[in-house]
């Protein structure tokens, strides 16, 4: 299975912040690479596919980059109803794996 | 607008087998792939596998003697089942699109239902 490692596990930040949220992939994905916010008690909801797609709907203060085994998912200013946990995860290979999410805090 | 909406039992008793069903609507399902994933309870998410409109299933090795996902087009609803329960299996299920673009190679889990906590205790 290809794992998916993000970092940090957990982030405690500031409105208006800068976040970066990175997720490696075992071996290389190419842009096979998808993330998720979730909201407590919620589901998660897509945000960006294909590494840097943003889903119809998703503010655009959100992005993502990367490919390869290296990606990372940015929020240029953080709102108060960013507060979630973000998931990535590949589908360059069965099983599909996700990463162990980020715990994003004010 | 694609919604999902999961029911069932969420009380299984050890060794027993849970069976979950998942209805869609605003969509008819013999155009997607259909997967389920689960999350315990602040953990994070395990894809279990998924199920095309021509009835083939692919699973996560991880389960797949444990596992069967099926489909019933004429009720737009599918479902899972796994056998042999334990408390290593509490957790929320979701069912969920596979939305795959062929043209692009994109492929992403939208949208997902609302989940249904899944308690394995006697």
């Amino acid at each position: 299975d290809i794992q998916m490692t993000q970092s940090p596990s957990s982030l405690s930040a500031s409105l208006g912040d800068r976040i970066t949220i990175t997720c490696q992939a075992s071996q290389d994905i190419l842009t096979f690479l998808n993330w998720y916010q979730q909201k407590p008690g919620k589901a998660p909801k897509l945000l960006i596919f294909g590494a840097s797609n943003l889903e119809t709907g998703v503010p655009s203060r959100f992005s993502g980059s990367g490919s390869g085994t290296d990606f990372t998912l940015t929020i240029s200013s953080l709102q108060p109803e960013d507060i979630a946990t973000y998931h990535c995860q590949q589908y360059d290979a069965l099983p599909y794996t996700f990463g162990q999410g980020t715990k994003l805090e004010i | 607008q694609v919604q999902l909406q999961e029911s069932g039992s969420g009380l299984v008793k050890p060794s027993e087998t849970l069976s979950l069903s998942c209805g869609v609507s605003g969509v008819f399902m013999n155009s997607s792939y259909w997967s389920w994933i689960r999350q315990p309870l602040g953990g994070g998410l395990e894809w279990i596998g998924y199920v095309h409109y021509s009835g083939s299933t692919t699973y996560n090795p991880s389960l797949e003697s444990r596992v069967t996902i099926s489909m019933d087009t004429s009720k737009n609803q599918l479902s899972v089942k796994m056998t042999s329960m334990t408390a290593a299996d509490t957790a929320v299920y979701y069912c969920a699109r596979q939305n795959y673009d062929s043209r692009n190679g994109y492929n992403r889990l939208d949208p997902w239902g609302q989940g249904i906590l899944v308690t394995v205790s006697s």
